[in-house]
């Protein structure tokens, strides 16, 4: 069975400082990957989704970047942090034949 | 680019009485519509979905009907139960196995 774990689970870092959360799939092959950000209290922002290795596309302009160096991986990175990249950050997946996406258990980012 | 609204934000009803979540898109070429369920702290999970090609769909006591030409939809729970609150998402999608755009959230709060 396919499964997606995503790490570490929560993080706190300063203001300024870079950022790297990785997200994997088991299970399958060729997935479609997505980076949502959840705001405390909001709905679920696309930030970027993956067709493919090395094919990233970007919802939103911002200071995140999105890389898929595997098939199954999917990392998104910041060089300096800002107060409001503070979030909850869900990866999902779906993929051939299947609507439905399946989301990670997220990672709870703070940025002080 | 596809925009969804979602109504209400909040919604508290009694036990077993039923609630009734709405959505509107607005990209005509999306034909995917499916609604999730977030629990506090929890990833979004996929409860029920609709495509364009049927009008109503039910899994127990959830429903899910389509009014292609209103461009709207909208989820159903009957006999609520406590575990029933949560945050339900609604989004929308122009075709399979593609990015979702999804709606700002109901909190739902079913009161024993």
């Amino acid at each position: 069975s396919q499964t997606i774990h995503q790490w570490p689970a929560t993080l706190v870092q300063p203001v300024g400082s870079p950022l790297s959360l990785e997200c994997t799939v088991e299970g399958t092959s060729n997935p479609n990957l997505y980076w949502y950000r959840q705001a405390a209290g909001r709905g679920l922002q696309l930030l970027f989704y993956s067709v493919g290795i090395g094919q990233i596309s970007s919802e939103v302009p911002q200071n995140l970047s999105a890389s898929r160096p595997q098939d199954r991986q999917f990392i998104l990175s910041s060089k300096k942090l800002l107060l409001s990249d503070s979030g909850f950050y869900l990866c999902a997946w779906n993929t051939g034949g299947i609507d439905e996406q399946f989301f990670g258990p997220g990672t709870r980012l703070t940025v002080l | 680019g596809e925009n969804v609204e979602q109504h209400p934000s909040t919604l508290s009803v009694q036990e077993g009485d039923s609630a009734v979540i709405k959505c509107t898109y607005s990209d005509s070429a999306s034909n995917y519509f499916p609604w999730y369920k977030q629990e506090l702290g929890k990833r979004p999970q996929l409860i029920i979905d609709i495509r364009s090609n049927v009008g109503e769909k039910k899994d127990q006591r959830i429903a899910v009907t389509l009014n292609k030409t209103a461009k709207h939809f909208s989820l159903h729970i009957t006999e609520t139960q406590p575990e029933d609150s949560a945050v339900y998402f609604c989004a929308a999608s122009p075709r399979s196995n593609y990015k979702l755009t999804f709606g700002k959230g109901t909190l739902l709060t079913v009161n024993p």
